[in-house]
């Protein structure tokens, strides 16, 4: 089955800074990759998700991700972060044509005003 | 609104009993999924189910059970079996097929052993 690794538990920022957090997942064949958000006490909402074409997709809250094949990767970015990006964020993948889908362990982002 | 609910949202149990958590969607979507969702590990998958009377294993499925007699509705059964139920359990639906748009999920459900 399709896993994924996500390689910062908690990032701590402060407002303005820039945003990247890795996403890397195992997988020989076509995936669907996906961006989860989960704000303090809420629920998981989607951030972004890719299928095909541009590798560069842009979510809400001016969030985007870009796929790199070639990398197994799909790293969330976001120029200028705000407080209320403080949050838990989650990588997913789906192989292709199948609907279970494998989750990293997520990354803390915590943003100081 | 169109939705999932799960209920209760916070559930208590003592060590050797089985419990029972509920997920209803009016989504109408075909696909439905338990996760177990514990700090520092992020969503692992315990049961997902295609279509009604049929469902298939996670990567964590032992312990667990399930049943989709209806497609509204997917209960997760916590068995006696579970080594360490205490987590937060968390229930998502998607359209089937290839056309998987993502999760919608639910509010979750806290269970704690006592």
């Amino acid at each position: 089955a399709q896993s994924v690794s996500q390689h910062n538990h908690h990032v701590i920022l402060s407002e303005a800074a820039s945003l990247e957090l890795g996403c890397n997942y195992s997988y020989g064949g076509t995936v669907n990759l996906f961006w989860y958000v989960q704000y303090p006490g809420q629920h998981l909402q989607l951030l972004l998700k890719y299928f095909s074409g541009d590798p560069l997709v842009k979510g809400i809250k001016g969030f985007e991700a870009e796929f790199i094949k070639s990398k197994f990767s799909f790293n969330l970015r976001k120029p200028s972060v705000q407080w209320s990006d403080t949050a838990e964020y989650f990588c997913a993948v789906t192989a292709y044509n199948n609907n279970d889908m494998r989750f990293g362990a997520g990354t803390r982002l915590t943003v100081k005003p | 609104d169109g939705g999932i609910t799960q209920s209760p949202k916070y559930l208590f149990r003592k060590e050797g009993q089985n419990v029972t958590l509920s997920c209803e969607q009016n989504l109408n979507h075909d696909a439905m999924y338990w996760y177990r969702q514990d700090p520092g590990q992020g969503l692992r998958l315990i049961y997902y189910s295609q279509i009604v009377n049929d469902f298939q294993k996670g990567d964590i499925a032992e312990g667990y059970s399930v049943s989709r007699e209806k497609k509204e509705s997917f209960p997760l059964t916590v068995t006696s079996a579970q080594k360490n139920p205490t987590a937060f359990y968390l229930c998502a639906s998607s359209t089937g097929g290839a056309s998987n748009y993502g999760y919608t999920f639910g509010s979750g459900t806290r269970l704690t052993v006592v």
